[in-house]
């Protein structure tokens, strides 16, 4: 078990530019979750997934932003036409929850990767 | 928005002393969870607990949880120098609502 892989670990892109950033979650988890942290914040909520499923996403996730988990297996984060409001660390989650239901989790722990920095020029 | 909020912001102990840092947070929550970040890394999971329970126990971590006082506190014993680092309080609000976190608590042990 490797844990949660996120790359590329940073990318320094400039303003208008697109960026993609790709996120393998821990086998078999089918939960994904796209959390944003800026410095000295903490993290905050983008977007989820349960399975393939898009369940819920952020306000903080704006037209710009599109996020994909097309098999259930790795998730990627498009952000198109890059500011420099959006540099930060996208951080990358993923748990498995037993049942179904509504609930976004059931108290199970959520595992974090590394994070993909982006710095935007 | 952020549902919890640590206490002190940061801290600074010596080595070997224990550190204690608060959450408050402010909706009815199915489980409260610990997590500790160092410096532009990712978040490494110290602990759960659910909202049924009150104290939880990790080798020098001891973590309690007041429902009636919306809190949590999370006590390092015996601190060591490797464990400076942010640490912050995340939680599963009833309903449906994702993880939700504080902005940490950064702490500093000296050597």
């Amino acid at each position: 078990d490797t844990g949660v892989s996120q790359n590329p670990r940073h990318k320094i892109t400039k303003r208008g530019q697109n960026v993609t950033f790709r996120c393998d979650p821990i086998s078999e988890h089918n939960r994904l979750y796209w959390y944003r942290q800026t410095l000295g914040q903490g993290p905050e909520f983008l977007t989820y997934f349960q399975n393939e499923a898009q369940l819920e996403k952020s306000r903080l996730l704006s037209d710009r932003f599109s996020a994909e988990r097309p098999k259930g297996s790795f998730s990627t984060l498009e952000i198109q036409r890059t500011e420099q409001g959006d540099s930060a660390m996208y951080l990358c989650a993923s748990s498995q929850e037993r049942g179904t239901g509504g609930l976004l989790t059931s108290g199970n722990t959520i595992y974090f990767g590394e994070g993909s920095w982006l710095t935007v020029v | 928005s952020q549902q919890g909020e640590e206490d002190p912001q940061a801290l600074s102990i010596q080595e070997g002393e224990n550190a204690t840092m608060n959450c408050s947070y402010k909706t009815s929550i199915n489980n409260l969870q610990w997590y500790r970040q160092n410096s532009g890394r990712g978040l490494v999971h110290l602990i759960l607990i659910r909202s049924n329970e009150r104290e939880k126990h990790s080798g020098r971590l001891r973590v309690t949880l007041d429902t009636s006082k919306k809190s949590s506190s999370l006590l390092i014993t015996a601190s060591r120098a490797a464990d400076t680092a942010s640490y912050f309080c995340a939680t599963d609000a009833k309903g449906n609502t994702p993880l939700v976190f504080g902005k940490g608590t950064r702490l500093s042990v000296i050597a």
